[in-house]
């Protein structure tokens, strides 16, 4: 019963490649993100998204891009990788009611290695 | 711009003893604040929560937290640390009204001696 799921969980690729980053949630929430965990460990948002708005981290390069194909689902996809871009990343949920902010959900992680 | 600093990188600490691990913030509003703990190749798990009214938020596996205004600091405690607490801790603010943004602090890395 897992509630915030991620495929692969590890991702080898070379650079250059495109590669996409799957993401699933079974809470019905309404929010969902993505986060890149640097090799310091620090955390940075990339994207929110909720069936109405995209909020895109305005440091993320184009190369990145979200996808959902409906609101259980935000995929991560990633053009002409680069070494930079390995990394672990994190997809979240939340329930979003009204303005307020509730805790995020986060799913199992996917690293991914650059070479 | 929200920021939050955790001054600590890496605390260790003995199994039994008490813990605090500090967190300071920079918002401008009310804050919503949260300490989330990540176990080793794992994602992160909500420890506890602050959106309003009681300044002491008690959370799972026996962590607290005390919110004070005046020292924009929001320090998690527990009174007595067991060797499955060894993690990473991190400490972050939601950063704008819809709580969408959530700005995480740097962690800070809690070990736990025997």
């Amino acid at each position: 019963d897992t509630a915030v799921s991620q495929t692969p969980k590890y991702l080898v690729t070379q650079m250059g490649n495109d590669k996409s980053i799957k993401c699933e949630q079974n809470l019905g929430h309404d929010t969902m993100y993505w986060y890149k965990q640097d090799s310091k460990k620090f955390l940075k948002i990339m994207f929110s998204y909720n069936n109405k708005e995209l909020i895109i981290n305005e440091t993320v390069p184009n190369r990145f891009s979200p996808k959902s194909p409906d609101k259980a689902h935000l995929n991560l996809h990633i053009n002409s990788l680069e070494l930079g871009d390995s990394a672990v990343y994190f997809c979240a949920s939340s329930p979003l009611k009204g303005k307020a902010s509730y805790e995020q959900y986060f799913g199992p992680g996917t690293r991914l290695t650059v070479t | 711009a929200q920021s939050v600093t955790q001054p600590d990188i890496h605390i260790t600490v003995s199994e039994g003893a008490s813990l605090e691990l500090r967190c300071n913030y920079s918002y401008g509003a009310t804050p919503y604040l949260f300490w989330y703990v990540q176990s080793p190749g794992q994602g992160l798990q909500l420890l506890l929560k602050y959106f309003s009214g009681d300044t002491l938020v008690q959370g799972i596996k026996g962590f607290e937290a005390e919110f004070k205004r005046s020292q924009s600091s929001f320090n998690l405690r527990k009174p007595s640390v067991h060797w499955s607490d060894a993690a990473e801790y991190f400490c972050a603010v939601a950063a704008d009204n819809y709580g969408q943004n959530f700005v995480f602090g740097p962690g800070t890395r809690l070990s736990v001696l025997p």
